[in-house]
């Protein structure tokens, strides 16, 4: 069974810091692997993917993460936060084939100015 | 183009009543998925469609829930004799296609139940 841990529930970090969110996966197959960002009263909005391609993969609004399979991690890296970037991240995995996603508990990120 | 549509936004019911919720995914897209996010367990997974496959209900956590989808397009998932444990925002997906493929998600529709 698939299954997805996010260290932290509530991150906070000034404008223009290191944003680091932190997202380990458990799977028994080459996972797929998906950040998602929601904002405050709206749905999900995919931010990036890894499937078995680059294992640094780059994203929307500056995020990045590296697919580490020794560490079982996925996390998502911003060099410098923006004001803009507060909201909820969720890390989620699918096994490849026709499955749906499984999710992490979410991290809130605030950015103090 | 437009995105997965969802309907209502809102809704509040009194426990007991029988409620139905919308959603339209984005068009050509095979795969359709619910999820439920509520504060106490995050962000679940109800069921699946994927074609003119069977759905995969395994999400689904009572008889009370069930859902369809017309023509490969629409569906609805219905709460018959709502309980207030089910208040929560009910989020639709749309993928081109099942695993692996990016899953578009509407805004949602939150329902309370007094």
């Amino acid at each position: 069974a698939q299954s997805v841990t996010q260290l932290g529930s509530h991150v906070s970090v000034s404008e223009g810091a290191l944003v680091l969110l932190r997202c380990n996966y458990s799977s028994s197959v080459p996972p797929y692997l998906f950040w998602y960002v929601q904002y405050p009263n709206q749905g999900l909005q995919l931010l990036l993917k890894y499937t078995s391609a680059a294992t640094l993969v780059k994203g929307i609004n500056g995020f990045e993460a590296e697919f580490k399979k020794s560490e079982t991690s996925f996390h998502l890296t911003k060099p410098s936060a923006h004001m803009s970037d507060a909201a909820e991240y969720f890390c989620a995995v699918s096994e490849a084939g026709n499955t749906p996603l499984v999710f992490g508990k979410g991290t809130r990120l605030s950015v103090i100015a | 183009g437009a995105g997965v549509s969802q309907s209502p936004s809102n809704k509040v019911t009194e426990k007991g009543k029988d409620v139905e919720l919308r959603c339209d995914p984005i068009s050509g897209h095979t795969a359709l998925y619910w999820y439920r996010q509520s504060l106490g367990q995050g962000l679940e997974f109800l069921i699946y469609f994927q074609g003119n496959s069977a759905p995969d209900k395994s999400g689904l956590p009572s008889d009370r829930f069930s859902a369809e989808r017309t023509g490969g397009s629409v569906s609805t998932l219905t709460i018959q004799r709502t309980q207030q444990e089910d208040s929560a925002v009910y989020l639709c997906a749309s993928s081109l296609d099942g695993g692996g493929d990016t899953q578009y998600f509407g805004p949602g529709t939150r329902l309370t139940v007094l």
